[in-house]
């Protein structure tokens, strides 16, 4: 099974700030997934990545698949409170199943 | 069609018993997958129906679990001889295909706790 590897596990910042979330792996992905989660709940999908040097754009977020798909960032500009959650990487192996990183905690405080 | 649906929310049992959750999915959606979700982890895979076919099983099944999905509908997770180690939140997805630009849609899951 493929390992993805999030990292900060934790980060705490103040709103206004920007902040980047990084998932890494040794292994090629046919897709990555980025999902937020809140406590008590299920995870919510935010994007799809598909191609190499893929950038997709949601409002504050931007995502970017590395070129070689191995890796993914995310983005979240000016943070507000309401962004705060645990944000999941998931990377498709062939067949569709996700794999998933251990996740990002994101405090934003007002 | 809400989503995802789970239940119970919720499961306090015993050390030893057997419980039951259920899990329906989106109607058009062909794929549903069980996950297991710790506190400070990410879901880890535990099995995936395509219709009413178990299609994979992660070896982190013990023979204590089993999941049916009986006509390719609705799923339940069987525990069996429940351990304190199985304390999780067990979440079900599903999906309506099997190309990779298909994201997940998940149930709010079952925080099961075994004392």
């Amino acid at each position: 099974t493929q390992l993805l590897e999030q990292s900060p596990q934790f980060l705490s910042i103040q709103e206004g700030e920007n902040l980047t979330v990084y998932c890494n792996s040794s292994s090629v992905f046919s897709s990555l997934q980025w999902y937020r989660q809140e406590p008590g709940e299920g995870p919510v999908l935010l994007v799809t990545v598909v191609t190499g040097g893929e950038v997709k754009k949601l409002k504050r977020l931007t995502f970017q698949f590395g070129d070689a798909r191995k890796d993914s960032s995310l983005h979240i500009t000016a943070a507000q409170p309401g962004d705060t959650g645990l944000y999941l990487c998931a990377g498709a192996e062939y067949g569709n199943k996700l794999v998933f990183g251990a996740g990002t905690i994101l405090r934003v405080k007002s | 069609d809400t989503g995802v649906s789970q239940n119970p929310r919720h499961k306090i049992t015993k050390r030893g018993q057997n419980v039951t959750f259920r899990c329906d999915p989106i109607s058009e959606h062909n794929r549903l997958y069980w996950y297991r979700q710790t506190l400070g982890q990410g879901p880890e895979f535990l099995t995936y129906f395509q219709n009413e076919a178990q299609l994979e099983k992660s070896r982190l099944l013990s023979d204590r679990f089993s999941a049916e999905r009986p006509k390719g509908s609705f799923s339940t997770l069987e525990i069996q001889r429940t351990e304190q180690g199985d304390s999780a939140m067990y979440l079900c997805a599903s999906s309506p295909g099997t190309g990779v630009r298909y994201g997940y849609t998940f149930g709010s899951g079952t925080r099961l706790t075994v004392v």
